[in-house]
């Protein structure tokens, strides 16, 4: 079975401080992950994807990610956030790599960002 | 990225009435389409996958007279709240996918029902 376990509901940062939000997975196969953003009433933004090519995946607004197999971890990390970066964010696997079936959601971390 | 436009994006209605939530896929042809709700401060529950000119697969504990999907096209998948009651109330959104390529999510619906 899969599953996706964020460690964080709530993250809060200073402006221009690294953001760390936690990842870690349980999948049979080889999946397909992804971290998706959303803003208040606004539908789902693709941040970034790892489909098996490179571990460290990098994405829009400056987020970049790392496959950790071993720790079946993946942490989405940004070197200085920014106050537009305030919103929910979505861990997601889905099941098979290359392929993009059922979206398996994490519980979703809040990132507040404070001047 | 590809577009998903879902209509309307908030939509408050009488208890017992029946309200229609429209996913169109804009510039590409979905054959699968996603349907999610969304409660308050919570993540996305998976409600029922969409297939283009087949019935739809509901999750455990989705009622399939309750929630009607219909993907006649390529390009269109509608959920019907039907005989909606207070608790029907949350947030719905859509996602349309083709083989192989990633999901692209619609904006939502906030349905509200007095």
């Amino acid at each position: 079975a899969q599953s996706v376990t964020q460690l964080d509901s709530h993250v809060s940062v200073s402006e221009g401080t690294p953001v760390l939000l936690r990842c870690n997975y349980s999948s049979s196969y080889s999946p397909s992950l992804f971290w998706y953003v959303q803003h208040p009433n606004k539908g789902l933004q693709l941040l970034l994807k790892y489909t098996s090519a490179a571990t460290l995946v990098k994405g829009i607004n400056g987020f970049e990610a790392e496959f950790k197999k071993s720790e079946t971890s993946f942490h989405l990390t940004k070197p200085s956030a920014h106050m537009s970066d305030a919103a929910e964010y979505f861990c997601v696997v889905s099941p098979f790599s290359g392929g993009y079936n059922k979206l398996i959601f994490g519980a979703g971390t809040r990132l507040a960002v404070h001047p | 990225g590809a577009v998903v436009s879902q209509h309307p994006s908030r939509v408050i209605c009488k208890s017992g009435t029946s309200v229609k939530i429209e996913c169109r896929s804009l510039d590409f042809q979905a054959t699968t389409m996603f349907w999610y709700r969304q409660f308050p401060k919570q993540s996305l529950m998976l409600m029922a996958t969409s297939n283009e000119g087949s019935k739809a697969t509901y999750e455990q504990g989705v009622e399939k007279d309750k929630f009607l999907i219909n993907h006649a096209s390529l390009t269109l998948s509608t959920l019907t709240v039907t005989s909606a009651h207070p608790e029907d109330s949350s947030f719905y959104i859509c996602s349309a996918q083709h083989p192989n390529t990633e999901a692209f999510f619609g904006q939502g619906t906030r349905l509200t029902v007095v």
